[in-house]
């Protein structure tokens, strides 16, 4: 079974630049996460979708931060305008949604280096 | 609300030797409390859970974690750590009415051969 696969897995930009990050979970899991973390810090919930609707967005900061899910199945995080403090893995996680287990299958990562 | 706390933010042990890492938990109820692993380069991977029941708990690659109330602790042990456990380590626990995980600080485990 194919795990999570995020892309790209490294990205350089400078401020106020856009970047976008890619995820496609687990085939049929319903649940998609978005997490970012800081070197140094746990990961943090960004958003989390079930199916191709938002369950919770409230940490995500939308002036600059958006994220889709369209058709239910992969899913686009954007950044733009970029700032500093964004530099952070970006990790996407899903989960088969039915019954909560408390167990994310997570991808490897974006790394965002924000100059 | 329930929150987890990691003390030790970097850990050395020697290859053979035994591990401990710590977790501490507040919370308004019963506990879900989870050990997810990071190893270099890779994403986080569960490594075992605790829902309710027995309060040692057992799971993939040889770990163990016991559930202690009246500690409010849920901490890690391995008997004898392999250069290959050198990772990051996360407790998680899920958030106030919800079942969104957050997730502690993390402990660096650096293996010494």
């Amino acid at each position: 079974e194919a795990g999570v696969a995020q892309s790209p897995r490294y990205k350089i930009i400078e401020k106020r630049q856009s970047v976008a990050f890619w995820c496609n979970p687990i085939s049929g899991h319903a649940t998609l996460y978005w997490y970012q973390q800081i070197l140094g810090q746990g990961p943090k919930l960004l958003i989390q979708f079930q199916n191709n609707g938002v369950v919770d967005d409230s940490q995500l900061p939308k002036d600059r931060f958006s994220a889709e899910r369209l058709k239910g199945v992969d899913s686009t995080l954007k950044i733009q305008p970029a700032k500093l403090e964004d530099s952070a893995v970006y990790l996407c996680a899903s989960s088969p949604g039915r019954v909560w287990t408390g167990e994310l299958f997570f991808g490897e990562g974006s790394r965002l280096t924000v100059l | 609300a329930q929150s987890v706390t990691q003390p030790d933010i970097h850990i050395t042990v020697s290859e053979g030797a035994s591990l401990e890492l710590r977790c501490n938990y507040s919370y308004g109820a019963t506990p879900y409390l989870f050990w997810y692993v990071q190893s270099p380069g890779q994403g986080l991977q569960l490594l075992l859970k605790y829902f309710s029941g027995d309060t040692l708990v057992q799971g993939i690659k040889g770990f163990e974690a016991e559930f202690k109330r009246s500690q409010s602790s849920f901490n890690l042990r391995k008997p004898s750590v392999h250069w290959s456990d050198a990772a990051e380590y996360f407790c998680a626990a899920p958030g106030a009415g919800s079942y969104q995980l957050t997730f502690g600080k993390g402990t660096k485990l650096s293996v010494i051969p």
